[in-house]
């Protein structure tokens, strides 16, 4: 069975870098055609796709946060990261890893259970 | 504003059939099939359907998706109080290159 695990700070000051690690289960990030992906969901919103990276470091971003964002593998112990600069409090938001199907339609059965980041002064 | 565009709310009785529309354009829907997710308040969205009407194990076929052009459906028949919660479409814009989603649909079963 696939788990994924968030982690990281809940609380960022405006201006800062936003980070968070996914640890991963029941499968490797290093192996797979899966798309190990973020995506958030800011509160009474909607779910927006941050982006993703596969087994290779390959990776892809949502054009309107790619300036922000970085999304990298750390297989040494199977976990994957997300980086978000200069974050405001329009990036408040329930962040979720979780890992996408790797081919166009992009399902994505697996999910972590999201983590709350709030962005304040 | 999302990509595609689902209405904000449905509902319906105990027992009946509900149908939530997505729609999009050829780079999205008119190219790759949408995947429908579930949301409970404070849960992570559970996958429904994906690819062309296949569902997930465990997911009961009162849940069925289909498509027509720049558009799907997600139906649900014999609706029961524990369907009320949020339904999300999404799937990959070959023009953006990017996962695209709707804005969600809440579900009330009166």
């Amino acid at each position: 069975q696939v788990q994924l695990q968030e982690s990281g700070p809940g609380l960022l000051k405006p201006s800062e870098t936003l980070s968070l690690t996914c640890t991963v289960s029941g499968d490797s990030v290093s192996s797979g055609s899966n798309y190990w992906t973020w995506i958030r969901q800011p509160p009474g919103g909607g779910l927006e796709w941050i982006g993703c990276v596969d087994y290779s470091g390959s990776t892809k971003y949502n054009p309107s946060l790619k300036s922000r964002v970085t999304i990298s593998l750390e297989p040494s112990n199977n976990q994957f990261s997300l980086e978000l600069s200069s974050v405001t409090a329009a990036d408040t938001a329930v962040y979720y890893c979780a890992r996408g199907e790797g081919y166009s339609n992009y399902p994505i059965p697996y999910w972590g259970q999201g983590t709350l980041v709030t962005v304040s002064s | 504003q999302s990509v595609l565009t689902q209405p904000p709310s449905v509902s319906a009785a105990p027992g009946q059939k509900v149908t939530i529309s997505c729609s999009g354009s050829y780079s999205n829907i008119g190219s790759n099939y949408v995947s429908w997710y579930q949301r409970f308040p404070g849960t992570a969205p559970k996958l429904l359907i994906y690819d062309k009407n296949k569902r997930p194990s465990g997911i009961p076929d009162r849940f069925s998706g289909s498509r027509s052009g720049t558009s799907a459906t997600l139906g649900i028949t014999e609706l029961q109080t524990g369907d009320e919660a949020d339904y999300y479409c999404g799937t990959w814009d070959s023009s953006l290159n990017a996962v695209v989603f709707g804005g969600g649909t809440k579900l009330t079963v009166l």
